[in-house]
């Protein structure tokens, strides 16, 4: 199984909603990321788990409140985000190098989120 | 902070000719590696170049990497309808653990 799975594909939510966004990887990754894309625009890095550790946050607004239960599931919890966070959320997994250098990125399909 | 910076924006060439594209980085880096993302879906991997590596080939992706000039290129042979969409480099800067950066891409259009 090589797949990452990312729900719900699609997301409206108003800006006083909170709302999760879930994925989910069956490949025994220990790092998992979270990628923000606005359109026409390269991913941009948000937050970085391994083994469960939160070990990279790229000075993301706290309104944004990443999760990793365990090893396979990493939420992305948005709370009185702003029309401008609209964009399309990326979740990817990926092995541990112990030499910290990154390989090969699994990604989903992406969340896409729509704030009013 | 976006590290590599592709080169041309977009391209439009004729289904069986090859295609070229660039990618400019600032800083050392680890690894250099290709992706391909399809209009609105996830990004899928293509091929990932070490920093001492000159040259890697796979099936008709050409990556070469020159460390001294701070760039790579990825060309595509023989081009098909189905390789449209956008690509991006990401470098592995090792600045942190798993820290990878894209560059801004190029979107490319095969016309049948």
């Amino acid at each position: 199984d090589t797949e990452v799975t990312q729900t719900p594909k699609h997301l409206v939510m108003g800006m006083t909603n909170k709302k999760s966004l879930k994925c989910e990887q069956h490949m025994g990754h220990r790092a998992m990321y979270w990628y923000k894309q606005k359109a026409k625009k390269p991913p941009e890095l948000m937050f970085v788990y391994s083994y469960e550790k939160l070990s990279i946050n790229e000075s993301v607004p706290s309104r944004f409140s990443p999760e990793c239960p365990n090893s396979s599931l990493l939420n992305l919890h948005l709370h009185a985000l702003q029309p401008e966070d609209s964009a399309l959320y990326l979740c990817a997994s990926s092995r541990v190098d112990m030499g910290f250098r990154t390989g090969e990125l699994f990604f989903g399909e992406g969340s896409r989120l729509t704030v009013l | 902070s976006q590290q590599g910076e592709e080169d041309p924006q977009a391209l439009s060439i004729q289904e069986g000719e090859n295609a070229t594209m660039n990618c400019s980085y600032k800083t050392s880096i680890n690894n250099l590696q290709w992706y391909r993302q399809n209009s609105g879906r996830g990004l899928v991997h293509l091929i990932l170049i070490r920093s001492n590596e000159r040259e890697k080939h796979s099936g008709r992706l050409r990556v070469t990497l020159d460390t001294s000039k701070k760039s790579s290129s990825l060309l595509i042979t023989a081009s098909r309808a189905a390789d449209t969409a956008s690509y991006f480099c990401a470098t592995d800067s090792g600045a942190g653990s798993y820290q990878l950066t894209f560059g801004k891409g190029t979107k490319l259009s095969v016309i049948p």
